[in-house]
């Protein structure tokens, strides 16, 4: 079992530019997470998953969009980035009882 | 919004020594997560307690959940340099929002065991 996956590891945007990560479980996971982890501030949730066609946001929001069109899989896009979205991206997945599984990242610029 | 405190920072310490690391919250938790991150690399899940006063031991590891279910300790014996990492704690949020298990992390202790 691959676990959690991300595509890409690495991507440099620049401002007002577009683009999706990739989070992937092979674990049939029911909850998705995307998080995002800056210096200083730990882990801070983006947006969450409860299920396939569901998601709800978490702490910090704006600026990006998810979708869950398929249980394993959890997309974050970014509509027109800023040089503030510049951080080291991570999605986890989990059963309802707590325990995340993450993926190992995806390391983000925006010029 | 539920904080947890974690300290020190940072902790940069002598292969064979002896360490703790503290995690407090004014909130109490259902239960309270430790996971160990590497550069590079997402986080792993280290243990999960889930009583007041639990310790649990993982070799070297020892943690306790306070008795009011509000802080934790990690305490590492006899520090190895494969022990260097981020450490995490997060606890809980039961049933927040759309009944999701959320996590509110811990800011992180930073190790360095020097050979």
């Amino acid at each position: 079992n691959a676990g959690v996956t991300q595509t890409p590891k690495f991507r440099v945007l620049k401002t007002g530019q577009s683009m999706t990560l990739l989070c992937a479980q092979d674990m049939n996971h029911e909850y998705m997470y995307w998080y995002r982890q800056d210096p200083g501030m730990g882990l801070r949730l983006i947006h969450y998953s409860v299920g396939e066609g569901t998601t709800a946001k978490g702490e910090v929001p704006d600026g990006y969009n998810v979708s869950r069109l398929k249980k394993q899989n959890f997309l974050l896009g970014l509509e027109s980035a800023a040089p503030s979205q510049t951080s080291v991206y991570f999605c986890a997945s989990s059963y309802s009882t707590g325990e995340q599984f993450f993926g190992p990242g995806t390391r983000l610029t925006v010029l | 919004t539920q904080l947890l405190e974690q300290s020190p920072q940072f902790l940069s310490i002598q292969e064979g020594e002896n360490l703790t690391v503290y995690c407090n919250s004014s909130s109490v938790f259902s239960s309270l997560q430790w996971y160990r991150q590497e550069p590079g690399e997402g986080p792993v899940l280290l243990v999960t307690v889930v009583t007041g006063g639990e310790v649990k031991k993982l070799k070297r590891l020892t943690f306790q959940f306070g008795d009011a279910r509000k802080d934790s300790s990690l305490h590492i014996t006899a520090a190895q340099p494969g022990d260097t990492g981020l450490y995490l704690c997060a606890g809980d949020t039961p049933y927040s929002g759309a009944g999701s298990y959320q996590l509110t992390f811990g800011k992180g202790t930073k190790l360095s065991v020097i050979p």
